[in-house]
């Protein structure tokens, strides 16, 4: 199974500032990596699909990037509703497998 | 606009089985492959089953493997699984999710559930 490695774990910061989150597979995915954003008591959300790509309607200040086994999340200037935990995921090989999650604080 | 709604949750003794359902609405059901995917209480997300569009090769999660079975009745929207065999290691909320391509085999996951918790417990 692909390992996907997620960091940090939390990460607090401050309205406005800049937050990227990392992941790394444990082998080449071929850029089929996703991130999801989950608020507390709700299923997770779509962000980014692809490594880079903005799911619809989701706000500009979201982006990744990356490729091979290295990919980024960043949110360029956080806003309070961004709080939530972030998790990448790849679809490259079954079984589809997720990072262990960055918890995001303000 | 797109639905799924899970049902069929709740508490159960190790070793007893439980199906899960999730009615499907607002797209062609029978274009997009189905999963799901389950959350244990404070933890990460983990994949369990895919049923493609074209209900070929379902797999699972070796944590499920032989005791879960993932299907789907496109007369109907709705994809289910069958749990077996649980154990207290299964509880969790399950969601199911939806490709986001029609016709694909491996795609983003584009639309989710609320969610149902299963717990497994004596």
């Amino acid at each position: 199974d692909i390992q996907m490695t997620q960091s940090p774990s939390s990460l607090s910061a401050s309205v406005g500032d800049r937050v990227t989150i990392t992941c790394q597979a444990s082998q080449d995915i071929n850029n089929y990596l996703n991130w999801y954003q989950q608020k507390p008591g709700k299923a997770p959300k779509l962000l980014i699909y692809d490594a880079s790509n903005l799911e619809t309607g989701v706000p500009s200040r979201f982006s990744g990037s990356g490729s091979g086994t290295d990919f980024s999340f960043t949110i360029s200037s956080l806003q309070p509703e961004d709080i939530a935990i972030y998790y990448c995921q790849q679809y490259d090989n079954l079984p589809y497998t997720f990072g262990q999650g960055t918890k995001l604080e303000i | 606009q797109v639905q799924l709604v899970e049902s069929g949750g709740g508490v159960v003794q190790p070793g007893r089985s439980l199906r899960l359902s999730c009615a499907a609405s607002g797209f062609t059901f029978s274009d997009y492959g189905m999963h799901w995917v389950r959350q244990a209480p404070g933890k990460g997300l983990e994949w369990v089953a895919v049923m493609w569009y074209d209900e070929s090769n379902p797999y699972y999660a070796d944590s499920v493997k032989g005791r879960f079975t993932i299907s789907r009745d496109k007369s109907k929207s709705t994809v289910y699984l069958q749990m077996n065999s649980l154990r207290a290691e299964d509880t969790a909320v399950y969601y199911c999710a939806k490709d986001s391509v029609a016709k694909e085999i491996a795609a983003p996951f584009d639309s989710w559930g609320q969610g149902t918790l299963v717990t497994v417990s004596s």
